[in-house]
């Protein structure tokens, strides 16, 4: 079984600073894709970026960027120039690529709070 | 175009009763989730349809709970009897069918048991 682990509850960052949110994750698959997904007060999830694993080339998305650690089985999301919309919880999700299996596996979250 | 869409948004309902939720994938999704989200908590995997196969139900935590989907369509989660540590939202998602095509979430039914 996969499990994916956030060890940072809260941050917190001033406008227009660069913060960088955790993701660890344990696993025996060797392909599989890794997301960070926005949670906003709203509740709907809204996918931010993702990384296939065989991709050594870490995934950016303008403002947001990872870094992508495939022996270390880490993925961080870094956000910068950070804006007040960027404020709400952040969540590190893992996928198999397994055309069987699709759920995604999440961790507990970050919750980030951009300061004006 | 029009996102998941799920129904209701809130539902109060007494320790006991059964509950229905209802999830509307993006039109052409054929892969549809169900997930829990305890207060505080990340998301839990409860089922998974992929067209006519049958259903992925290894995340279910209990028989209180079933769902369903007619098609590529609308799908439906029951919880029956419910207790109070079924209190959370539910989130259902779709994707289109190929693996490593992104989930798009509709915006949960928050289910609050008394």
């Amino acid at each position: 079984a996969q499990t994916v682990t956030q060890s940072q509850p809260e941050m917190s960052v001033q406008e227009a600073e660069t913060v960088t949110l955790s993701c660890t994750y344990d696993t025996s698959e060797n392909n599989y894709y890794l997301f960070w997904y926005k949670q906003p007060p709203s509740r709907q999830m809204i996918l931010v970026i993702r990384q296939e694993a065989y991709k050594q080339q870490n995934a950016t998305e303008n403002r947001f960027s990872v870094n992508f650690q495939k022996a270390a089985k880490s993925f961080s999301l870094k956000i910068s120039d950070s804006q007040l919309g960027d404020t709400a919880m952040y969540f590190c999700a893992f996928m198999k690529q397994d055309t069987g299996r699709r759920a995604l596996t999440f961790g507990s979250g970050t919750r980030l709070q951009v300061q004006p | 175009g029009a996102g998941v869409s799920q129904s209701p948004s809130n539902k109060v309902t007494e320790k006991g009763k059964d509950v229905e939720l209802r999830c509307d994938p993006i039109s052409g999704h054929t892969a549809l989730y169900w997930y829990r989200q305890r207060l505080g908590q990340g998301l839990e995997f409860l089922i998974y349809f992929q067209g006519n196969s049958a259903p992925d139900k290894s995340g279910l935590p209990s028989d209180r709970f079933s769902a369903e989907r007619t098609g590529e369509s609308v799908s439906t989660l029951t919880i029956q009897r419910t207790q109070q540590e079924d209190s959370a939202v539910y989130l259902c998602a779709s994707s289109l069918a190929r693996f490593n095509q992104p989930q798009h979430f509709g915006d949960g039914t928050r289910l609050s048991i008394l």
